[in-house]
C-alpha cells in the first residue's frame, strides 16, 4: 500500500522563483495537510483540506503561499516569489475519514533558496 | 494557547538501556495526545495515541506512553532501546473538545542517539 508521495523529494531554487511542491495522499484518506519544519520554528500547520476544500489556512506565512486540492487524489503547494527565509522541509499528510488525528506523513520536500 | 513542551533536546542511551522522552503539554480541557517518529530524511511516523479510557497506552515498536493529568504530562518509555530507535521523537497534542479538527500542535522534538 503506497503511502503519502510527495515531489520533488529536493529542490533548489534562486530567491524569485515560483516554486511548486506536490502531493499525493492515501487513497481514501479525506484530509490533507501541509506543514513546514524548520530548525528555529519546528514542526508548523500551513493548512488543511477536507475532502479538497480548505479548512483552516491561518498557518500559511503571507500571500506568497498558496495551495490547492483539485481533486482527492493531488495537491499542489506554491511559493511564488520564493525567499531564502522559505528554505525549510515542507511535508504532507493525509488521514483517513473518522480518524483525522492520525496524520499519515510523506517523506517531505527539502526546498533551498538561494 | 495549547502548547507542547518537550524539556530535552537530546538524549543519548546505550542500547539495551531503559529510555523516557519527556513531553508537559498546556491545554485547559482534555487533549488528545500522541507521539511520532521521524527518522533521519523520512516523515513522521505516528508511535501512540491517547485520547480517553486507559491512561497507559501501548503503541508500535515496543513504546508505550502515560497520561498523567495532574503533572500535565505525556512521558514516552521503552523498556530496551534498540539502535534503530535512534530519531527525533515528537509529542502533540489536539483539542478533545472540537474546534479546528486535525490542528496538531507540536513539540520541538527530542534527538535520540543509542550507543552500542
Amino acid at each position: 500500500d503506497a503511502g503519502v508521495i510527495q515531489s520533488p523529494r529536493h529542490e533548489v531554487t534562486e530567491m524569485g522563483q515560483e516554486v511548486t511542491l506536490r502531493c499525493k495522499p492515501i487513497s481514501g484518506h479525506d484530509y490533507l495537510f501541509w506543514y513546514r519544519q524548520t530548525m528555529m520554528r519546528g514542526l508548523e500547520l500551513l493548512i488543511y483540506f477536507n475532502n479538497n476544500v480548505p479548512i483552516d489556512d491561518s498557518g500559511m506565512p503571507e500571500d506568497r503561499f498558496s495551495a490547492k486540492m483539485p481533486n482527492a487524489s493531488f495537491s499542489t503547494l506554491k511559493i511564488q516569489p520564493s525567499e531564502p527565509r522559505d528554505s525549510a522541509v515542507y511535508f504532507c499528510a493525509s488521514s483517513p475519514p473518522l480518524r483525522y488525528n492520525e496524520q499519515f506523513f510523506g517523506p517531505g520536500t527539502r526546498l533551498t533558496v538561494l | 494557547a495549547q502548547s507542547v513542551t518537550q524539556p530535552d533536546i537530546h538524549i543519548t542511551v546505550s542500547e539495551g538501556a531503559s529510555l523516557e522522552l519527556r513531553c508537559n503539554y498546556s491545554y485547559g480541557a482534555t487533549p488528545y495526545l500522541f507521539w511520532y517518529v521521524q527518522s533521519p530524511g523520512q516523515g513522521l511516523q505516528l508511535l501512540l495515541k491517547y485520547f480517553s479510557g486507559d491512561t497507559l497506552v501501548q503503541g508500535i515498536k515496543g513504546f508505550e506512553a502515560e497520561f498523567k493529568r495532574s503533572q500535565s504530562s505525556f512521558n514516552l518509555r521503552k523498556p530496551s532501546v534498540h539502535w534503530s530507535d535512534a530519531a527525533e521523537y515528537f509529542c502533540a497534542v489536539r483539542s478533545g473538545d472540537g474546534g479546528s479538527q486535525g490542528n496538531l500542535i507540536f513539540g520541538k522534538g527530542t534527538k535520540l542517539s543509542v550507543k552500542p
